[in-house]
This record gives C-alpha cells, structure tokens and sequence, in this order.
C-alpha cells in the first residue's frame, strides 16, 4: 500500500462533464504534484505545489485545475476533457528541497468518452 | 536542462538470468539519481537513490546501481532476475542542491520468462 492515497482509482467522464480527482497524504510532506502517465510512457508532470501554493505549472490545458486546500491535499478538477485527456492521472509527494524522492499514489485511471 | 535516456527499451529475459539496464544523463552538475519501478496495474515506487556517497547503491528486492560519474551514467543491475520482476523500470535524474523535480527516462520495458 502507498502513503499517497488516491481517489477514485478509476473514472469515466464525458466531454461536458465536470470532475475532481483528490489526492492525500498524511507524511508531512510540503511539496505535492501531479503527473499524467500515458500506457508504456514516463510520467509527465503537470504541477508542482510547494507549501500550498503552486509554483510549476507545465503549461496544462485550463481544462485541468489544481488546488491545495492544505497541506494534506491536493486536488485536481477537470472540465471539458477531450478523449486524448484519457490517461492515468499520478499524485505525489515528497519532502522539500532534498533528493529523498517521490511517494507515489496509486493513479486515478481516467478516460474520456 | 537535464535529459536522461534508456538505451534498452524492451529487454527479455529468463528467470537466473543477469539483469542490467542502460541510464545515461546530460547535466553537468551535481545529481541526484533514481530507478523507480512500476509493477502492470501498479503505482510506481523507489527502488533506490542515489545522491552522495558510495557510488555503488543498494535497493530493495536485490537490486543495485552504480554511478558513474565520468560516463554520466547510473545502470541498474540484478544479479538473477525473477519472474516476479516483470515490470516497467524508470531512471530518473534531479539536480542536486536546486530544484528538487526530477527528469525520467522514456522507461524499459522488462519481461521474465519463467
């Protein structure tokens, strides 16, 4: 089992639906992220929060949101998808400024229909 | 910026067999190394890390890498290989001392035949 819960392992949504995927961790861990994984790929990463507030963001499509209500949690609100959105959606997370590396989630599956 | 490449990416093997996977990188720098694997239907997770000290690091589940610096590279190995190993390894570089947000390889695929 990882530290780094997610919710929901998978979803299923339509083009003009509007969804959240959420994301916890409970290591005191300060900075938080989320990567999309395309089947066979490395991860790509979308965005960084820092101290619960965004510091990267990788150019992503406005149709994905993120937010970090607290240190805890980090969420991800999508509207307006589009099918090549369909992917699996990574969170993690880490301690700050040091090479301990990432506790990964298990992935929220999402496609897009 | 930093770019890491996996040379290797499809490796088939037979259990007992030797494993080592290619991990070459282009920073100039101070770095901090990953291997993280990613078991079919699984999350992905830290098989070691590499950021000061002795070269030659050990993982979990019998695996190991070894950097070196002068040939920018961090190769994974394992000495006899299970069918249990099946599963998608990602190296990944970060620079040391900054940004902490690491850079991964396009990932390498190994099967194991029992």
């Amino acid at each position: 089992d990882t530290e780094v819960t997610q919710t929901p392992k998978h979803l299923v949504m339509g083009m003009t639906n509007k969804k959240s995927l959420k994301c916890e961790q409970h290591m005191g861990h300060r900075a938080m992220y989320w990567y999309k994984q395309k089947a066979k790929k490395p991860p790509e990463l979308m965005f960084v929060y820092s101290y619960e507030k965004l510091s990267i963001n990788e150019s992503v499509p406005s149709r994905f949101s993120p937010e970090c209500p607290n240190s805890s949690l980090l969420n991800l609100h999508l509207h307006a998808l589009q099918p090549e959105d369909s992917a699996l959606y990574l969170c993690a997370s880490s301690q700050e400024g040091t090479a301990y590396g990432y506790t990964f989630g298990s992935g929220t599956r999402l496609t897009v229909v | 910026a930093q770019s890491v490449s996996q040379h290797n990416h499809h490796v088939i093997l037979s259990e007992a067999a030797s494993l080592e996977l290619g991990c070459n990188y282009s920073y100039g720098g101070t770095v901090n190394l990953f291997w993280y694997v990613q078991y079919p239907g699984q999350h992905l997770q830290l098989l070691l890390k590499y950021f000061s000290g002795d070269p030659l690091v050990k993982g979990i589940k019998g695996f190991e890498a070894e950097f070196i610096k002068s040939k920018f590279s961090f190769n994974l190995r394992k000495p006899s290989v299970q069918w249990s190993d099946t599963a998608e390894y990602f190296c990944a570089v970060a620079p040391g001392g900054g940004s902490y947000i690491p850079t991964f390889g396009r990932g390498t695929s190994l099967i194991v035949h029992p």
